[in-house]
């Protein structure tokens, strides 16, 4: 079964829009992460946070952890065609040494 | 991807083969991981590695062996492989289990059973 579960599983915007994403989990954790993959690529680490943190930011990324929810959210600032490409999340158990992901969500952004 | 390479890339192989996959990296990290993809169910974890010949089983790990001689060579074997093993299938390296930085992913292989 998936630590994680995204929502929604896919999204279309339009360029110059907001994206946001959610990742709901079940058990404690270290921490959580977001992921891009591009079609027919490996993953790609774009931010972390650890359980004791609230919020984060990377240039357009800002992510937020819930852990009384067990929910984190991804939201992408001014979205870019170069952004679609599918985005997981992965919970790190409380031990921290292997990550769990969800499923994902597609976003296409449209120019 | 830059210090990890998967091979082969794409491979067909008939059912009740065996079939090892090779994951080789040049970053010295301690951690190496197994995962496979397949639609509807994201990315799974088959095996991972902690160290040399240090290694533990996965969410899905029956029917996969791994192996890890070399800090740089992990493997991942199907025994006798099925159609239900048809996936895509993702090393990854990491030099603690929270670094900053995450994981760092090869670019798979596809794998298809025949």
């Amino acid at each position: 079964s998936q630590q994680g579960e995204e929502d929604p599983q896919a999204l279309s915007i339009q360029e110059g829009e907001n994206a946001t994403m959610n990742c709901s989990y079940k058990t404690s954790i270290n921490n959580l992460q977001w992921y891009r993959q591009n079609s027919g690529r490996g993953l790609v680490h774009l931010i972390l946070i650890r359980s004791n943190e609230r919020e984060k930011h990377s240039g357009r990324l800002r992510v937020t952890l819930d852990t009384s929810k067990k929910s984190s959210s991804l939201l992408i600032t001014a979205s870019r065609a170069a952004d679609t490409a599918s985005y997981f999340c992965a919970t790190a158990s409380a031990a921290g040494n292997k990550l769990t992901f969800g499923g994902g969500t597609r976003v296409l952004v449209k120019p | 991807d830059a210090g990890i390479t998967q091979s082969p890339r794409h491979k067909v192989t008939e059912t009740g083969t065996p079939v090892t996959l090779r994951c080789h990296q040049t970053e010295n990290h301690r951690y190496m991981y197994w995962y496979r993809q397949d639609p509807g169910h994201g990315l799974r974890l088959i095996h991972y590695s902690y160290g040399v010949k240090d290694t533990d089983k996965g969410e899905v790990s029956d029917g996969y062996s791994v192996s890890r001689s070399k800090t740089e060579d992990f493997l991942l074997t199907l025994e006798s492989a099925t159609s239900s093993q048809t996936s895509v299938y993702f090393c990854a390296i990491s030099e603690s289990p929270s670094s900053v930085y995450g994981y760092t992913f090869g670019s798979g292989t596809r794998l298809t059973v025949v």
